[in-house]
């Protein structure tokens, strides 16, 4: 069963645009709702995390909406440009538990055209 | 700090063969993990670690071993190589087992025939 869903898969928007990935998960465990970026031929890297005792956190032109109630939470990427062209993973944790390993969604590939 | 690194960065195998993929930190990280991505599927955990001698499966351990001897080095074993392994395969570290931020290695490609 998928702990985190992401949606969508593929991402197309245009430089200067606003791209929007949006994730929902069940567990109402997880507590710490981190995003990676990855580049072609590379591994991921943290890019912006956020946990749910605040409903947003921006950090740049990256923010993170988070809605504890709907149990969803979203990245904005404001004023796109063509670096940030990569493929982005949602992914959740309780820090809570033994374990508190990461959930990943699917991941979206995005693309930002110039 | 050399951060995360794995050797080899790409491997092609044929059914049948074994081999062991390499990781190893340098910043005294407590938890290493495993995970391949395929297309469309996400990172999908194998194996991972919460300290020397300690491991534990993730979702996909089947057709993989695991060993963690050192706080440094995590290797993961393919012991009869199958087609359905061929993707890219990454290790991650990170001080904290409780969902703090991971760091990934670059990845080993791994193609099997």
């Amino acid at each position: 069963q998928q702990q985190v869903k992401q949606s969508p898969q593929s991402l197309i928007v245009q430089k200067g645009g606003i791209s929007i990935i949006n994730c929902a998960y069940e567990n109402t465990a997880f507590d710490y709702f981190p995003w990676y970026q990855q580049f072609p031929g590379k591994g991921p890297a943290l890019l912006i995390a956020i946990r749910p005792d605040v409903s947003e956190k921006k950090e740049g032109r990256f923010t993170i909406s988070f809605n504890k109630s709907a149990k969803q939470f979203s990245l904005h990427i404001m004023d796109s440009q063509p670096g940030d062209s990569a493929t982005y993973f949602c992914a959740a944790a309780d820090r809570g538990s033994t374990l508190g390993r990461l959930y990943f969604g699917r991941g979206t590939q995005l693309t930002v055209w110039p | 700090n050399a951060g995360v690194t794995q050797t080899p960065k790409f491997q092609v195998l044929k059914t049948g063969q074994s081999m062991t993929l390499q990781c190893a930190q340098d910043m005294n990280h407590e938890y290493m993990s495993w995970y391949r991505q395929d297309p469309g599927m996400g990172l999908r955990l194998i194996h991972y670690s919460v300290g020397a001698g300690i491991t534990d499966q993730g979702e996909v351990p089947n057709g993989y071993n695991v060993s963690r001897s050192t706080t440094e080095d995590f290797p993961l074993r393919l012991l009869s190589a199958a087609p359905s392994q061929t993707s890219v395969y990454f290790c991650a570290s990170s001080y904290y087992a409780r969902g703090e931020t991971q760091y990934f290695g670059p990845g080993t490609r791994l193609l099997v025939l």
